[in-house]
């Protein structure tokens, strides 16, 4: 498919722990966002990417938190030292910005569980 | 002051009748634009329609309808003609500012089921 895609899909990990979050956005779209999903409500925003750089990272929650996108297209969110509250759906979303497409398309998510 | 307010945690409705999701939001800003989207039980968020300020007629997609009162900052979601698949979480978003890159602020959610 030509979707957005995150992997793993699920991520079991132990508290103090480093983990690695990758996301594809559909070929082509050059702006790419990370969201969180915490249980019973809606995305918050994390950090926001246009091209290579970050554009909006005011969503961080701290710098345990980080996001790179090194060639304008994957990208990967780093969190240190996980914590338990950390334990979310994290969710992935990009978009054109070209053209009249005002929509963010979502990939299905990654469940990070931290013990 | 929370941007996205859906006041509907949970809605139960009849298979093949209309329903009707509500969504205030609160902005300063002259120029902004409203989505709607669906995240079945699987996790997945779709989107389902889009609404710019400055759209005069309300946003239509299918059986879907947005009943966009600017005056009255409301955004309501209708769905014509449910359907069980229809069954899922809905979520009220909200872009501000002119830039399409913005980010999107959600609501909480009205999760909605549909009864055979």
């Amino acid at each position: 498919g030509a979707g957005v895609s995150q992997t793993p899909s699920n991520k079991v990990t132990e508290k103090g722990k480093y983990v690695e979050l990758r996301c594809d956005p559909i070929s082509g779209h050059t702006a790419l966002y990370w969201y969180r999903q915490s249980l019973g409500q809606g995305p918050e925003f994390l950090i926001y990417f246009q091209g290579t750089g970050a554009a909006d990272d005011s969503g961080l929650p701290n710098d345990r938190f980080f996001a790179v996108r090194p060639e304008g297209s994957v990208s990967t969110l780093k969190i240190q030292r996980t914590e338990r509250g950390d334990s979310a759906v994290y969710l992935c979303a990009s978009s054109p910005t070209s053209g009249m497409d005002e929509t963010q398309y979502f990939g299905p998510g990654t469940r990070l569980l931290v013990l | 002051a929370q941007k996205i307010t859906q006041t509907q945690p949970g809605m139960f409705v009849q298979e093949k009748e209309a329903v009707t999701l509500d969504c205030t939001y609160d902005t300063s800003d002259q120029s902004y634009g409203l989505f709607w989207y669906k995240q079945p039980s699987s996790g997945e968020m779709i989107f389902l329609i889009y609404q710019g300020s400055y759209d005069e007629q309300n946003a239509t997609e299918g059986r879907y309808s947005l009943n966009f009162q600017k005056a009255r900052k409301s955004a309501n979601l209708v769905i014509s003609a449910s359907q069980l698949g229809d069954s899922a979480m809905y979520f009220c978003a909200m872009r501000e500012g002119p830039n399409r890159d913005d980010k999107i602020i959600f609501g909480k959610g009205t999760r909605l089921h549909i009864l055979p």
